[in-house]
């Protein structure tokens, strides 16, 4: 089944504890993606990756970290998370399509709690 | 200038009735297109429809239709005979530019209730 994993899909910790959300796709897909979705803000863009070893910033990447060492795998890291990096937090995947109408593949969602 | 605009928070319906829920966009590329996401209360992000720039027809899946009027950068996503199940925050957005998979840019949401 095609689809898109993270984990965990729920996390509380403390401020400045180092944490890691997984996010891996099966589809081949060259391009990931993560969002935040905070109430009344709809989702916005952290950080975004077009292929293996390249990634760049989405609208909103203070606080995160990413990498992407293989094409399936592309986790978001939060070095020193704070409260204001709770939210509920998507991975997304498409391929690289040449007439702009591939879906993106989301992820079921972490929420995260940061106290 | 907000790139996608979702002007109703919240609307109601009753079941079997249609729904439009609006979204207007701003953009200067001319290759753009248009997606909908549901999201349940459960979470989860579900695509519904995609509309593209260049498309000369009005987007149709099943009960979903995009109502697309391009000189007024208008999307908007109606729901026909609406169905209980159909309850959810639903989320528009546009990708700009062909070619690549640029970022999804998302509205702030309607959340949709339909009432018996």
């Amino acid at each position: 089944e095609a689809q898109v994993t993270q984990n965990p899909r729920y996390l509380i910790t403390v401020t400045g504890k180092k944490l890691t959300v997984t996010c891996s796709q099966n589809m081949n897909h060259e391009y990931m993606s993560w969002y935040r979705q905070d109430p009344g803000l709809g989702l916005r863009q952290i950080y975004y990756s077009m292929n293996v070893e390249v990634t760049d910033k989405g609208d909103v990447p203070e606080g995160y970290k990413v990498s992407r060492k293989e094409k399936r795998n592309f986790p978001l890291i939060l070095e020193s998370p704070s409260p204001n990096q709770t939210s509920l937090y998507f991975c997304a995947s498409s391929p690289l399509g040449s007439s702009g109408g591939d879906e993106q593949y989301f992820g079921p969602g972490t929420r995260l709690t940061v106290t | 200038a907000q790139k996608i605009t979702q002007t109703q928070p919240g609307m109601f319906v009753q079941e079997k009735e249609a729904v439009t829920l609006d979204c207007t966009y701003d953009t200067s590329d001319p290759s753009y297109g248009l997606f909908w996401y549901k999201q349940p209360s459960s979470g989860e992000m579900i695509f519904l429809i995609y509309q593209g720039s260049y498309d000369q027809q009005n987007a149709t899946e099943g009960r979903y239709s995009l109502n697309f009027q391009k000189a007024r950068k208008s999307a908007n996503l109606v729901i026909s005979a609406s169905q209980l199940g159909d309850s959810a925050m639903y989320f528009c957005a546009m990708r700009e530019g062909f070619g690549t998979a640029s970022k999804l840019t998302f509205g702030t949401g309607t959340r949709l209730q339909v009432t018996l």
